[in-house]
C-alpha cells in the first residue's frame, strides 16, 4: 500500500533554511486525484497545514507561512520537498508529509526538527 | 480563514463509555469535515471523511454526524485503544485546509 517517509536534518540553526524530503512508495505520485502535503505539529500542540503540491508543480500554501515556504516535486524520484526559510524556535516541530485530497491519508511517520540558537 | 473549534479540549472517560466530541466551524462548511485519531508518538490517522463516511478499517463504534457549522464524532463504546487525541479538519476552503485544536480523551 502507499507509504510516505520523511527525511532530512533533525537540527537546524536559527535563521537558516529547513529542508525536508518526502519519499513516496507503493503508488504513483503523478495521480491526478491527489495533492501531496506537509503538516507540522509543535511539541505538545496541534496540527498546522503548511502547504501542498500537485504533481504538475502547482502549489498552495498556508497564508501564515507563505512568505517563507517553498514546496517542490520530483516525479522521477517520487519525492516532494519542503523548504522553510529563516527559521526560529517557533518552527521546532514534528513535520509530517501526507497525500491529500480533501483530507490527508496516508501520513508519513513524521520527523522531529529542532531549531537551535 | 475558516476557524475550527473543538470542545471539549480534553475529557476523562472509562472503557465502555459513550463519548462525543464536537467541532464547530466559523462558517458553513457543508459536509467538508474530516476526523483524525492521533496516539502518542504516532502520526494522525484518518477516521472519518466527509462528515460521516467511515474510513476503511475503522471500527464501527466510531461515527460522525453534522453539517453546516456543527459536527460531532461519537465513540459508542470506548475501548482501551481509543484513548488518544482527536482532530477535526475542514476542506471547504479551496486549497486551504485547517485543523481544530484537538480533543484529548483520557
Amino acid at each position: 500500500q502507499l507509504q510516505l517517509q520523511e527525511s532530512g536534518p533533525g537540527l537546524v540553526k536559527a535563521s537558516e533554511t529547513l529542508s525536508l524530503t518526502c519519499s513516496v512508495s507503493g503508488g504513483s505520485i503523478s495521480s491526478s486525484s491527489y495533492y501531496w502535503g506537509w503538516i507540522r505539529q509543535p511539541p505538545g500542540k496541534g496540527l498546522e497545514w503548511i502547504g501542498s503540491i500537485y504533481y504538475s508543480g502547482s502549489t498552495h500554501y498556508n497564508p501564515s507561512l507563505k512568505s517563507r515556504v517553498t514546496i517542490s516535486v520530483d516525479t522521477s524520484k517520487k519525492q516532494f520537498s519542503l523548504n522553510l526559510m529563516s527559521v526560529t524556535a517557533a518552527d521546532t516541530a514534528i513535520y509530517y508529509c501526507a497525500r491529500n485530497s480533501s483530507h490527508f491519508d496516508p501520513w508519513g511517520q513524521g520527523i522531529l526538527v529542532t531549531v537551535s540558537s | 480563514d475558516i476557524q475550527m473549534t473543538q470542545s471539549p479540549s480534553s475529557l476523562s472517560a472509562s472503557v465502555g463509555d459513550r463519548v462525543t466530541i464536537t467541532c464547530r466551524a466559523s462558517q458553513s462548511i457543508i459536509n467538508y469535515l474530516h476526523w483524525y485519531q492521533q496516539k502518542p508518538g504516532k502520526a494522525p490517522s484518518l477516521l472519518i471523511y466527509d462528515a460521516f463516511s467511515l474510513h476503511s478499517g475503522v471500527p464501527s463504534r466510531f461515527s460522525g454526524n453534522g453539517s453546516g457549522t456543527d459536527f460531532t464524532l461519537t465513540i459508542s463504546s470506548l475501548q482501551r485503544e481509543d484513548f488518544a487525541t482527536y482532530y477535526c479538519q475542514q476542506s471547504y476552503s479551496p486549497h486551504s485546509w485547517t485543523f481544530g485544536q484537538g480533543t484529548r480523551v483520557e
